[in-house]
């Protein structure tokens, strides 16, 4: 069963410094996003991606989020200078094309982000 | 008001017994409804869409009132591997992204 993969695992970076987590999708979606979700709290939305482009991304994707599918299989987040309170888990998830939300996003196993 | 809230609990039932959960939203123009499932330090799994008229799913039934904005999840003969924290999932109309409650967590005891 084909499924969204993620790396790291985990990852630990210094307060300050630029992250990038990687996802690869599965193969056939067309539409892509991250969550996070910080310890003991719920799942939060981050940013959706389509057509290579932005479609909707929450408040908490500030200035110091960016996303990108450099190669067609990739899809990356990178947060430009982490801060303590970033430290979470990270999903990135992907669905395949439909005009509304309805379809199933299936998510990768993601990816825990510990920043010092 | 939060968008998607649920019972934290946690639930610990016996092995075999009947479990309720239960989960309000408040948007009124939310679109469509799932149970996501998450064990520890894992992902979230679909365990199932909730449909106006209500979907079974072998020991699972879903139940959704649009008029109090309420959703419901049922699961009998509790087995030790249904073991989780439960996610009450909503999209809005116009949007595609999930809005997830923050969970109920269930433990069914031996």
């Amino acid at each position: 069963e084909p499924e969204v993969t993620q790396t790291p695992s985990h990852q630990v970076t210094q307060m300050g410094q630029e992250v990038i987590l990687r996802c690869v999708p599965i193969s056939n979606h067309l539409y892509f996003y991250w969550y996070r979700q910080i310890l003991g709290q719920k799942v939060e939305f981050l940013v959706s991606f389509y057509n290579n482009e932005i479609s909707e991304k929450s408040e908490i994707f500030d200035d110091q989020f960016s996303v990108e599918r450099p190669d067609g299989s990739n899809f990356t987040l990178k947060i430009r200078s982490t801060k303590l309170e970033d430290s979470a888990m990270y999903f990135c998830a992907s669905r395949t094309r439909g005009t509304s939300g309805t379809d199933t996003q299936y998510f990768g196993p993601g990816t825990r982000l510990t920043v010092l | 008001r939060k968008e998607v809230e649920q019972d934290p609990g946690p639930f610990n039932v016996p092995e075999g017994a009947t479990v309720a959960f239960n989960c309000t939203y408040s948007n009124s123009a939310s679109q469509s409804f799932f149970w996501y499932r998450q064990d520890c330090r894992k992902e979230p799994k679909l365990l199932m869409s909730v449909y106006s008229s209500g979907n079974e799913d072998g020991r699972f039934t879903a139940q959704l009132n649009r008029a109090s904005q309420y959703i419901s999840l049922l699961i009998r003969d509790s087995k030790l591997s249904d073991s989780a924290t439960y996610l009450c999932v909503v999209v809005r109309a116009g949007a595609n992204n999930l809005f997830f409650g923050t969970g109920t967590r269930l433990t069914v005891i031996p």
